[in-house]
């Protein structure tokens, strides 16, 4: 079955420092996507960031980038120039590609819970 | 705006009682998913509709119920078997072809 591990549940950064929150997959598929999604207090879920376990490339969203190591089953994100409203839980999510008989639901670490200091 | 709603915010129920809760989307989606989110867990499947008429359980299904009889609206029922009911409720919908699921604002369940 796949898993998603977060071993982080709490990290603090410093206001405009950078930040890198840990994740780590179990699967035996070859084509999946990961993600990381932010709630903040309000709770509403945001996508962050996006990879496709076919690209080599690693994904950038402005300051958010990632780590994917496909080898290692390691998907990091990295969070450039913090900033307070960066504060939120983040969860990483692992799915497999939506195609006959598959479910094409998320499956979600516990998350890490980053706390942004002034 | 396109986006999904998710209503009410909050809700309160004696345990005993069934209660639905509302999730709406215009973003045209097919699929659409319903999650349970508890302090420390992450959020976990309960069911999920890949097309209208059609359903299937999660991981947590035992105790709830949904229906999908049009395409915006996929309403999910706690039932008094689920026996610890308290928790946030996120409903989700996929664009199928970025693979992307979008979620609503969320209801926070509080059974007594």
């Amino acid at each position: 079955a796949q898993t998603v591990t977060q071993s982080q549940p709490e990290m603090s950064v410093q206001e405009a420092e950078t930040v890198t929150l840990s994740c780590t997959y179990d699967t035996s598929e070859s084509d999946y996507y990961l993600f990381w999604y932010k709630q903040p207090p309000s709770r509403q879920m945001i996508l962050v960031i996006r990879q496709e376990a076919y690209k080599q490339q690693n994904a950038t969203e402005n300051r958010f980038s990632v780590n994917f190591q496909k080898a290692a089953k390691s998907f990091s994100l990295k969070i450039s120039d913090s900033q307070l409203g960066d504060a939120a839980m983040y969860f990483c999510a692992y799915r497999i590609p939506y195609y006959g008989g598959s479910q094409g639901n998320l499956i979600f670490g516990k998350g890490t819970k980053l706390s942004v200091k002034p | 705006d396109g986006g999904i709603t998710q209503s009410p915010k909050y809700l309160f129920r004696k345990e005993g009682q069934n209660v639905t809760l509302s999730c709406e989307q215009n973003l045209n989606h097919d699929a659409m998913y319903w999650y349970r989110q508890d302090p420390g867990q992450g959020l976990r499947l309960i069911y999920y509709s890949q097309i209208v008429n059609d359903f299937q359980k999660g991981d947590i299904a035992e105790g709830y119920s949904v229906s999908r009889e049009k395409k915006e609206s996929f309403p999910l029922t706690v039932t008094s078997a689920q026996k610890n009911p308290t928790a946030f409720y996120l409903c989700a919908s996929m664009d199928q072809v970025a693979y992307e699921q979008y979620f609503g604002p969320g209801t926070r369940l509080t059974v007594t």
